[in-house]
């Protein structure tokens, strides 16, 4: 069957360490795949999009990578902050035109 | 620019009436897109539109339904609805499909 799965569902960290989020998937043939932030009570913000043919992408602090023989997607916050506390989702767009989230991880940046 | 804006931002109906939410996209975003979010299932794709027509749809029941305007604004109805339908209805728009998505801040539907 198709999932797709993150990592933990919560993950804590100090202050000023890289954060890392894992989203694993299985039976998609994705064309590409997404990171989102959401906050308690907001919708989900668009942080960063890797396509099956790139290997990384960077944007300020934030890291994904895309690793197609793994079935698995890395997320980075490098010098994590407080205020980067959030749930964060991965999603996928595979050929089939299937669009699914993951259930997202809970992020907690402790000071 | 304004962004994605969705009304009513909460909505309490009994089971067995009908809902109609509404979702303004940011101007010039042609795709519009609707998604349930609940605490057991998580975040699920409803259905997207595109330029009036319905270019993708999820696996939900056909008592979920929606329309886009030629203004790209749309609307989800949902029919006879049940207990299981509570949940935060959140909208996105962008430029052409699913990449990118700039999300509304939800209707929250609580069906009593």
């Amino acid at each position: 069957s198709q999932k797709i799965e993150q990592n933990s569902e919560a993950l804590n960290i100090q202050e000023g360490k890289t954060a890392t989020l894992t989203c694993n998937y299985t039976n998609y043939s994705p064309a590409y795949l997404q990171w989102y932030r959401q906050d308690p009570g907001r919708g989900p913000v668009f942080l960063l999009l890797i396509r099956e043919n790139e290997k990384e992408k960077r944007k300020e602090r934030l890291k994904v990578t895309f690793d197609t023989t793994l079935k698995q997607s890395l997320f980075h916050i490098t010098a994590s902050q407080p205020a980067d506390s959030a749930t964060y989702l991965c999603a996928l767009e595979d050929y089939g035109q299937n669009f699914v989230f993951g259930p997202g991880t809970r992020l907690s940046v402790l000071p | 620019k304004a962004g994605v804006t969705q009304t009513p931002r909460y909505l309490i109906k009994t089971r067995g009436q009908q809902v109609t939410l509404s979702c303004s996209p940011i101007s010039g975003h042609r795709s519009v897109s609707w998604y349930q979010q609940t605490p057991g299932q998580g975040l699920q794709f409803l259905f997207e539109y595109f330029s009036e027509t319905q270019r993708n749809k999820g696996n939900f029941p056909g008592r979920f339904s929606g329309r886009q305007f030629s203004n790209s604004r749309s609307e989800m109805n949902v029919s006879t609805l049940e207990l299981g339908d509570s949940a935060l209805y959140l909208c996105a728009s962008s430029l052409i499909g699913r990449e990118d998505q700039y999300f509304g801040p939800g209707t929250r539907l609580l069906v009593l």
